[in-house]
């Protein structure tokens, strides 16, 4: 049940094109869904993150689509570029635990080809 | 550049060796943690330090000896390790045990 299965596994984009990709889990109780994004050889980073109580959300060319009853989320790339190579990361986590309990996806490794 | 920093960049040590991982961050974050990541894994948490105590520790082997001196740093002490322990090691920090993780950009670990 702690589980956050993430499709897919990776994806080559053309430049300019949109990435999607898609995390799906089963505990309902989950109420923080963030996505991190690590280049080559650096730490993940924080992109953005959403919480339930609300079905899309923005910053900059990224944005997080959320679909309580179908229990899954996405990330969306708007004009993507090259720099935005990366793996991506899904992770969620249920109320009144801490990052501990922070259960990640297996990770998307994206690929913007110019 | 990262506000969460890791040193060694790169370390190459032997099964007999002992070494030691070191974090700093100033950004007066309260919990700090460990995590290994392996190649296209994602990070595995290995121990979470709140308040420079530790609160965590993920059934991780002996080998690992984590250590939280103060608040702003964080070291991870290794002893006789095994080949399959080569990663790369992670120390993130958050304001508290619920805010966003911030990571370093790891310690790159083979063991021989």
């Amino acid at each position: 049940q702690q589980q956050v299965k993430q499709s897919p596994q990776s994806l080559i984009v053309q430049k300019g094109g949109i990435p999607i990709i898609n995390c799906a889990y089963e505990n309902t109780a989950f109420d923080y869904f963030p996505w991190y994004q690590q280049f080559p050889g650096k730490g993940p980073a924080l992109l953005i993150a959403i919480r339930p109580d609300v079905s899309e959300k923005k910053e900059g060319r990224f944005t997080i689509s959320f679909n309580k009853s179908a229990k899954q989320f996405s990330l969306h790339i708007m004009d993507s570029q090259p720099g935005d190579s990366a793996t991506y990361f899904c992770a969620a986590r249920a109320p009144g635990f801490g990052n501990e309990k922070l259960t990640f996806g297996t990770g998307t490794r994206l690929t913007i080809i110019p | 550049d990262t506000e969460v920093t890791q040193t060694p960049k790169h370390l190459v040590m032997g099964m007999t060796n002992k070494k030691s991982l070191k974090c700093e961050q100033h950004m007066g974050h309260r919990a700090m943690y460990w995590y290994k990541q392996k190649a296209k894994k994602p990070p595995e948490l290995m121990f979470v330090y709140s308040y420079e105590k530790l609160s965590i520790n993920e059934s991780v082997p002996s080998r690992f000896s984590p250590e939280c001196p103060n608040s702003s740093l964080l070291n991870l002490h290794l002893h006789a390790l095994q080949p399959e322990d080569s990663a790369l090691y992670l120390c993130a920090s958050s304001q508290d045990p619920n805010s966003p993780l911030h990571f370093g950009n790891g310690t790159r670990l083979t063991v021989t």
